[in-house]
């Protein structure tokens, strides 16, 4: 069975810093996504990133970077140049490609400090 | 295009009572998901559904049941309501394609059970 493991519960980071949080999996699979959430207090689900597990690229979205490391099955998220409204609760999720289920993390929550 | 709906926002039920969760998409997206998140928790996958007519248990399905009758709808029944099923419950959906993997994901009801 996937499990996705964040050991991090709580992260914080001044304003314009930048922060790394952490996650791990487990999978046989060798065709996969990863995904990034963030979940603000509005509770809305949003996309902050994916990566498919084929590329050996990291993904990047504007302030937004992975570091994905397929052999030791970490796939950490950089946030760079941190703002306010990047406070919310992050969840690393993983996708089998042939497969239906999505599974999440526990979360991290992030403050952001002004 | 509206995505994921769901209804009701909010719902207050007794013990014992039963009551049906609903969950639309407009994307005909062949997987879709119900998951539940505990206070300061992650989301912990109930059922899910990977076409109509299709439906497995994910990892905490006691207490609940699902259907899938169109490509569309995918209800999620609660009976017998236990305050232990007092939670935020999410709906999602994904293509199923082998293209991006990521999940759509409804606004969330929040369930209480008293």
């Amino acid at each position: 069975a996937q499990t996705v493991t964040q050991s991090q519960p709580e992260m914080s980071v001044q304003e314009a810093e930048t922060v790394t949080l952490s996650c791990t999996y487990d999978t046989s699979e060798s065709d996969y996504y990863l995904f990034w959430y963030k979940q603000p207090p509005s509770r809305q689900m949003i996309l902050v990133i994916r990566q498919e597990a084929y590329k050996q690229q990291n993904a990047t979205e504007n302030r937004f970077s992975v570091n994905f490391q397929k052999a030791a099955k970490s796939f950490s998220l950089k946030i760079s140049d941190s703002q306010l409204g990047d406070a919310a609760m992050y969840f690393c999720a993983y996708a089998a490609t042939n497969a239906g289920k999505s599974t999440f993390g526990d979360g991290t929550t992030l403050t952001v400090k002004p | 295009n509206a995505g994921v709906t769901q209804t009701p926002k909010f719902r207050i039920l007794k013990i014992g009572q039963s009551m049906t969760l609903q969950c639309t998409q407009d994307m005909n997206h062949n997987y879709m998901y119900w998951y539940r998140q505990d206070p300061g928790m992650g989301l912990k996958l109930i059922y899910y559904s990977v076409g109509a007519g299709i439906t497995d248990k994910g990892e905490v399905p006691n207490g609940y049941n699902v259907s899938r009758s169109t490509t569309e709808d995918f209800p999620l029944r609660l009976e017998l309501a236990a305050p232990s099923q007092t939670s935020v419950y999410f709906c999602a959906s994904r293509t199923g394609l082998e293209n991006t993997g990521e999940l759509f994901f409804g606004e969330g009801s929040r369930l209480t059970v008293l």
